[in-house]
């Protein structure tokens, strides 16, 4: 079935750190990853995408990292600061819709 | 560039009643799709539009139906609402036949039922 889910539910950071926040998906035929960041009481913000004939992409202050062979992608935030708390999803396609994981809470402490 | 937009904010309602959520696409995009997010949850897809058809469905009831219009602005139905229906209801728009399948996100519609 489908399913794209997160290891850690929480995770708690020193402002000036950075954050890794993981995902694992089950469609092996997936070729396309988005990682949402959502904020308190906010729809969810597109951060950065990337697609599977890709390892590696990189944003502003973000990164994302994806291992086909073990179906895990991971987003990376450098430098976290106290703007970056939120929930973060991943997400993938599935014909038209989205299927999102259950969410990742990123706390940062200052 | 108009973001996606979407109406009420905020709604209460009481068991039995019918509501209707609005949305309109951020500007350039023909599709909207509409989500579901409980508290403490991701979102879950309940339906797509483009070209004022419903092009997918999710696992939701009857009871919840949509509509497109020409400017491709679109609504979101819910009858007979139950207590379950409270939630965040999210918008997001893309272009179909777009390079990416990226939907981009209204800030929701928080429906309460009593």
């Amino acid at each position: 079935g489908e399913s794209v889910g997160l290891h850690l539910p929480t995770l708690s950071v020193q402002e000036g750190d950075n954050s890794i926040i993981n995902c694992a998906y089950s469609n092996s035929a997936s070729d396309y990853f988005i990682w949402y960041k959502q904020e308190s009481g906010k729809g969810p913000q597109f951060i950065i995408d990337i697609r599977s004939n890709m390892d590696k992409r990189q944003g502003q202050r973000v990164t994302v990292l994806l291992n086909k062979t073990v179906k895990h992608l991971s987003l990376q935030i450098a430098a976290t600061q106290p703007g970056d708390s939120a929930v973060y999803f991943c997400a993938e396609p599935y014909g038209n819709k989205l299927v999102f994981g259950a969410g990742t809470i990123l706390r940062v402490k200052s | 560039d108009a973001g996606v937009t979407q109406s009420p904010t905020h709604l209460i309602k009481t068991r039995g009643q019918q509501v209707t959520l609005r949305c309109s696409p951020k500007s350039g995009h023909d599709t909207v799709s509409w989500y579901q997010q409980a508290l403490g949850q991701g979102p879950q897809f309940i339906f797509q539009y483009y070209e004022e058809e419903e092009r997918q469905r999710g696992n939701f009831p009857d009871r919840f139906s949509g509509h497109q219009f020409p400017n491709y602005s679109s609504e979101l139905n819910v009858n007979a609402l139950l207590l379950g229906d409270s939630a965040l209801y999210l918008c997001a728009s893309s272009l179909a036949g777009g390079f990416t399948d990226t939907q981009y996100f209204g800030p929701g519609t928080r429906l309460t039922v009593l």
